[in-house]
């Protein structure tokens, strides 16, 4: 079945460590790929999106993800985590035929930092 | 500018009522989206609205609705509530042209939410 695979539920990360979520999509083609933040009882902001062009994506909050083809992936990456980062990690795509305007996404990732 | 505008943030009905949401697009924002979010199902989209005219709906039952205004505000609605409907309700605006490419392109704008609860 076509979906967004984020497969880590909860992931713990000590302060100042660095952080990977992974996310992984089974459409056919290259979606857009976007992954959003939501904070406890806010909404989903955008810390980065891609559709085609440098495969290393820079987003806000000192975010970065990397597209992979071959892999289906489209990792969240960040070098040195503060206790702010905490939240939910969303990954999305968009832009598909079948869906339309809708963003399709994954389950989450819930990140918590420990000092 | 001022953002993606929900109202109200938190609702308490009981089974069986309607109620109404509301969202307040980012100004020259022209589509807008909404989605149900739970801890079982996760994120889902309910429908998107362009220039008062739904274009896109997902797979709910037919006691969700909306509408879009010409300001591009919109509404929905929800009739007979179950205790299911219990979510946060996320409203999202962009700059697309209500087709796929430019809304992806464009990307979206999340507001704050609507909590919802049905008791």
């Amino acid at each position: 079945a076509q979906s967004v695979t984020q497969p880590d539920i909860h992931i713990t990360v000590s302060e100042g460590a660095s952080l990977e979520l992974r996310c992984n999509y089974s459409y056919g083609a290259t979606p857009y790929l976007f992954w959003y933040v939501q904070s406890p009882g806010q909404g989903l902001q955008l810390l980065l999106k891609y559709f085609s062009g440098d495969t290393l994506v820079q987003g806000i909050k000192g975010f970065e993800a990397e597209f992979k083809r071959s892999q289906s992936s489209f990792n969240l990456r960040k070098p040195s985590v503060h206790w702010s980062d905490a939240a939910e990690y969303f990954c999305a795509v968009g832009g598909l035929a079948r869906a339309g305007t809708a963003l399709i996404f994954g389950k989450g990732t819930t990140l918590s930092v420990s000092s | 500018k001022a953002g993606v505008t929900q109202t109200p943030r938190y609702l308490i009905k009981t089974r069986g009522q309607q109620v109404t949401l509301s969202c307040s697009p980012i100004s020259g924002h022209r589509s807008v989206s909404w989605y149900q979010q739970t801890p079982g199902q996760g994120l889902q989209f309910l429908f998107e609205y362009f220039s008062e005219t739904q274009r896109n709906k997902g797979n709910f039952p037919g006691r969700f609705s909306g509408r879009q205004f010409s300001n591009s505000r919109s509404e929905m609605n929800v009739s007979t509530l179950e205790l299911g409907d219990s979510a946060l309700y996320l409203c999202a605006s962009s700059l697309g042209g209500g087709d796929r490419w430019s809304s992806a392109n464009y990307g979206y704008t999340f507001g704050s939410g609507t909590r919802l609860t049905v008791v």
